[in-house]
């Protein structure tokens, strides 16, 4: 089946400094690919999408390109604050397949300290 | 705010009793999904309802059932709960005609079994 496969955490920055996220994915179909961010105590939130490849999704200076031929699709940011300390995840969903759910990656913590 | 509202946001119960989870979905939104996000489990795809009907099953244990009202609530029904069943319940919900596929998720209801 689909899966989302991302990088581990915890990752513990200092402010300003730059965020790369890896997340790879293997599909059957061609999905539609998501960053989500959760902060301490809150719900999931929509953080960027990509439908289609080389996509650009961005959001709140976080970018993520869609790469068909890596299967990939990295969360960067070229300068964190200590608020976007939270975890992200990765995940895909198959449109062509129906109403289907969203596949989740792991998530990976991120730490920024002042 | 997502639009998504569940209820109730904490729970603490013993072994082997049962509990409701009640979501809300967005006005309009004909999907509802509950995932389960646990420490070592990650976010887990329990189930999804379109319309009213099942339409997707996941990692949802027998234990476990839900359903979707015809005013588009769903509700989620833990039974004989165990120690391991300690979680965040979430719910999201998505439209169907003209989506990019993103959930729209509330805060969540964490459950405690003690």
């Amino acid at each position: 089946g689909d899966s989302v496969t991302q990088m581990e955490g915890p990752v513990t920055l200092s402010e300003e400094a730059f965020l790369t996220i890896n997340c790879t994915y293997t599909a059957t179909g061609y999905p539609s690919l998501f960053w989500y961010v959760q902060y301490p105590g809150e719900g999931l939130q929509l953080l960027l999408k990509a439908t289609k490849a080389d996509d650009k999704g961005s959001n709140k200076g976080f970018e993520a390109t869609y790469r068909k031929e890596t299967t990939s699709f990295h969360l960067e940011k070229g300068s964190v604050q200590v608020s976007d300390s939270a975890v992200y995840f990765c995940a895909l969903r198959d449109l062509n397949s129906g109403n289907t759910p969203l596949v989740f990656g792991k998530g990976t913590r991120l730490s920024v300290i002042a | 705010d997502s639009g998504v509202t569940q209820t109730p946001k904490h729970l603490i119960t013993a072994t082997g009793q049962r509990v409701t989870l009640r979501c809300s979905p967005r006005s309009g939104d004909l999907s509802v999904y509950w995932y389960q996000q646990s420490l070592d489990q990650g976010l887990q795809f329990l189930i999804q309802y379109y319309n009213g009907e099942e339409r997707a099953k996941g990692n949802i244990l027998e234990r476990f059932s839900a359903q979707q009202f015809p005013d588009l609530h769903s509700e989620l029904n833990l039974s004989s709960l165990e120690l391991g069943d300690s979680a965040l319940y979430f719910c999201a919900s998505s439209r169907t005609s003209g989506s990019t596929g993103e959930l729209f998720f509330g805060e969540g209801s964490r459950l405690t079994v003690l």
